[in-house]
């Protein structure tokens, strides 16, 4: 049971390129997130999706796109990278049912230049 | 929108003494109270949480109070040790499971 899990660990890139982060959940959830975590700030919302087939918009969503691949899999899409999209980026997963706790992964540390 | 504060920002603590953190926040359609600390290079790990018809829960070393009527709750940990240092967030949730996040609180436990 890995929990949940992302690729890549840590990513450069050029102002314009783009990129998708990948996150995978092992837990069954039906519910998962992506935060962004900037110095200094506490995590802030990019996107969720409440169940598969569905996404919405969080706190911060402007220049992302996601995609709810299956019940599994929640992926984060840079389609031009910023240099204000450096940040530290974590997906996230819950259940759904009686229990609210989300369920964090270790990260993902990306550069724009 | 939801504004969630957390005091203090920073703290430092001799080991086997006490540390407590406040969390106020404004929305009253949150009905689940956690606490998550985060490491240094990890992911935030759930270490305790209440829920809004609860006043207190207490996990060994780790306590959780709730204040609904006042809209704050607060961590507090006993006894401290060395591992506890880490970053500290507070993160107030509605029914639907959307989390806002307070700022952190670096907790420096010095032996």
């Amino acid at each position: 049971n890995a929990g949940v899990t992302q690729t890549p660990k840590f990513q450069v890139l050029k102002t314009g390129q783009s990129m998708t982060l990948q996150c995978a959940q092992d837990m069954n959830h039906n519910s998962m997130y992506w935060y962004r975590q900037d110095p200094g700030m506490g995590l802030r919302l990019i996107y969720y999706s409440a169940s598969e087939g569905t996404t919405d918009k969080g706190e911060v969503p402007n220049g992302y796109n996601v995609s709810r691949l299956n019940k599994r899999e929640f992926s984060l899409r840079l389609e031009s990278a910023a240099p204000s999209q450096t940040s530290v980026y974590f997906c996230a997963s819950r259940s759904g049912g009686g229990t609210d706790t989300q369920y964090f992964g270790p990260g993902t540390r990306l550069t724009v230049l | 929108g939801e504004n969630v504060e957390q005091h203090p920002s920073t703290l430092s603590v001799q080991e086997g003494d006490s540390a407590v953190i406040k969390c106020t926040y404004s929305d009253s359609a949150s009905n689940y109270f956690p606490w998550y600390k985060q490491e240094l290079g990890k992911g935030p790990q759930l270490i305790i949480d209440i829920r809004s018809n609860v006043g207190e829960k207490k996990d060994q070393r780790i306590a959780v109070t709730l204040n609904k009527t006042a809209k704050h709750f607060s961590l507090h940990i006993t006894e401290t040790q060395p591992e506890d240092s880490a970053v500290y967030f507070c993160a107030p949730t509605d029914s639907w499971g959307k989390l806002q996040f307070g700022a952190g609180t670096q907790v420096v436990v010095t032996p």
